[in-house]
């Protein structure tokens, strides 16, 4: 039962335009919400990341926006950059001490030139 | 300057043998974790410690072993038992906040061991 789902497996944009990924999940208790990058054969590095009292976080190139009502949260990336591709992975976690972090099976970015 | 370590890169490994991969934090923090990687999977937890000599299994325990005995250490053993062990295999550290919104848990991960068994 996947509580966290990247139902892209992969996503092509074009250099400079807009890359958007999404990300649902399916526990309301969820309350805070991370997006990793992962090269090939590195570990993820963290991007940005959201409470649930908010609704949107920006840092740089980087937007994460959360719906949820929706239980849906997405990165945008503009521009994007040929340094964007690689694997996306939507993260969330709970409130409580024992509450660990559920990781979505990623989405693959091309960026195109 | 602060970071996470694991080693080896990569590690290959007999069918049958136990084998023990190596993570090491000095982000003083004070939580550790083990992920696997396989293609398509994202990342599955294996086990994971929320402070010194204490450790919970994650979901796909089976066939690994792990130890806490300082906080900076989690050293993960692959087991005989373990029926697939060749994967990618990620060391994660972080210090979580817990709390009605506003809780932080931004794990930081190490480079990854690539483990095959022959």
């Amino acid at each position: 039962d996947q509580q966290v789902k990247q139902n892209s497996p992969s996503l092509s944009v074009q250099e400079g335009r807009i890359s958007i990924l999404n990300c649902d999940y399916t526990n309301s208790m969820f309350d805070y919400f991370l997006w990793y990058k992962k090269y090939p054969a590195e570990g993820p590095t963290f991007l940005i990341s959201i409470s649930s009292i908010k609704d949107k976080n920006e840092d740089g190139r980087f937007t994460v926006f959360l719906n949820k009502s929706a239980k849906h949260l997405s990165l945008h990336i503009v521009p994007s950059q040929p340094g964007d591709s690689a694997v996306y992975f939507c993260a969330a976690r709970g409130m409580n001490r024992d509450d660990k972090i559920i990781f979505g099976k990623g989405t693959r970015l091309h960026i195109l030139p | 300057d602060g970071g996470i370590t694991q080693s080896p890169k990569y590690l290959f490994r007999k069918e049958g043998q136990n084998v023990t991969l190596s993570c090491e934090q000095n982000l003083n923090h004070d939580a550790m974790y083990w992920y696997r990687q396989d293609p398509g999977q994202g990342l599955r937890l294996i086990y994971y410690s929320q402070i010194v000599n204490d450790f919970q299994k994650g979901d796909i325990a089976e066939g690994y072993s792990v130890s806490r005995e300082k906080k900076e250490s989690f050293p993960l053993t692959v087991t005989s038992a373990q029926k697939n062990p060749t994967a990618f295999y990620l060391c994660a550290s972080s210090s979580p906040v817990y709390g009605l919104a506003g809780g932080t848990d931004t794990q930081y991960f190490g480079p990854g061991t690539r483990l095959t068994v022959l």
